[in-house]
């Protein structure tokens, strides 16, 4: 199957600052990328769904000025946490598919600690 | 009521044991219905894709989707220590988002 990265796979920032977590399409183009979050023993929640060259759509109760998206390329798209706090500490997860008919992959995730 | 419901165990079972995952969904415009396997600090990864009602199966594992009373069902047979995992089902109608169950922590005891 068509593989997703993200980078970095773990991060520890301080509270108040911001972090950019990376997610990439290693071998197709994806027209459309999605971010998750996922709490210990909960299930993924989709915080935003990206398509290239757009603005993201942002899911009820995601405040999309703290959580900062771009996807400016079919293989990358870049979710950035401003101001983090410990409550934004969580298991980041994206996925990406090629056309809108296609299986989205899902990447290895990013686990974000803010102390 | 949450859109996909997941019964979140911890559910342990011996080797070669059958081992049955249940989740129950409200939406009717569901049409599509996934399962997801995620081991400790992965993402998940598909394991099954099934399209309506009916059965699919794939070497040790067979989906089962009844519409009529809204319920998805993953079976493995023979269970391998390495099938110790988080299980997620999900559902998703045409075009729109998947909505993903809670998931079911699954312990293969050697």
């Amino acid at each position: 199957g068509a593989v997703v990265s993200q980078h970095p796979s773990w991060v520890i920032c301080k509270s108040g600052t911001s972090v950019k977590i990376e997610c990439r399409s290693l071998d197709f183009q994806a027209t459309t990328m999605f971010w998750y979050r996922q709490f210990p023993k909960q299930s993924l929640m989709l915080m935003a769904t990206s398509n290239e060259g757009s603005k993201a759509t942002y899911e009820q109760g995601v405040e999309k000025d703290k959580f900062l998206i771009n996807h400016a390329s079919l293989t990358l798209s870049t979710l950035t946490v401003t101001s983090a706090h410990p409550e934004d500490s969580s298991f980041y997860i994206c996925s990406a598919r090629e056309r809108w008919d296609s299986e989205q992959y899902f990447g290895p995730g990013t686990r974000l600690t803010v102390t | 009521q949450k859109e996909v419901e997941q019964d979140p165990g911890p559910l342990s079972v011996p080797e070669g044991a059958i081992v049955s995952l249940n989740c129950t969904y409200s939406n009717s415009a569901f049409q599509y219905f996934m399962w997801y396997r995620q081991y400790s600090r992965k993402g998940p990864e598909l394991l099954m894709y099934t399209y309506s009602s009916g059965n699919k199966e794939d070497g040790r594992f067979t989906a089962q989707v009844d519409k009529s009373s809204k319920y998805i069902s993953l079976f493995i047979r023979d269970s391998q220590p390495s099938d110790s995992a988080t299980y997620l089902c999900a559902s998703q109608s045409s075009a729109s988002k998947i909505i993903f169950g809670s998931g079911t922590r699954l312990s293969i005891r050697p």
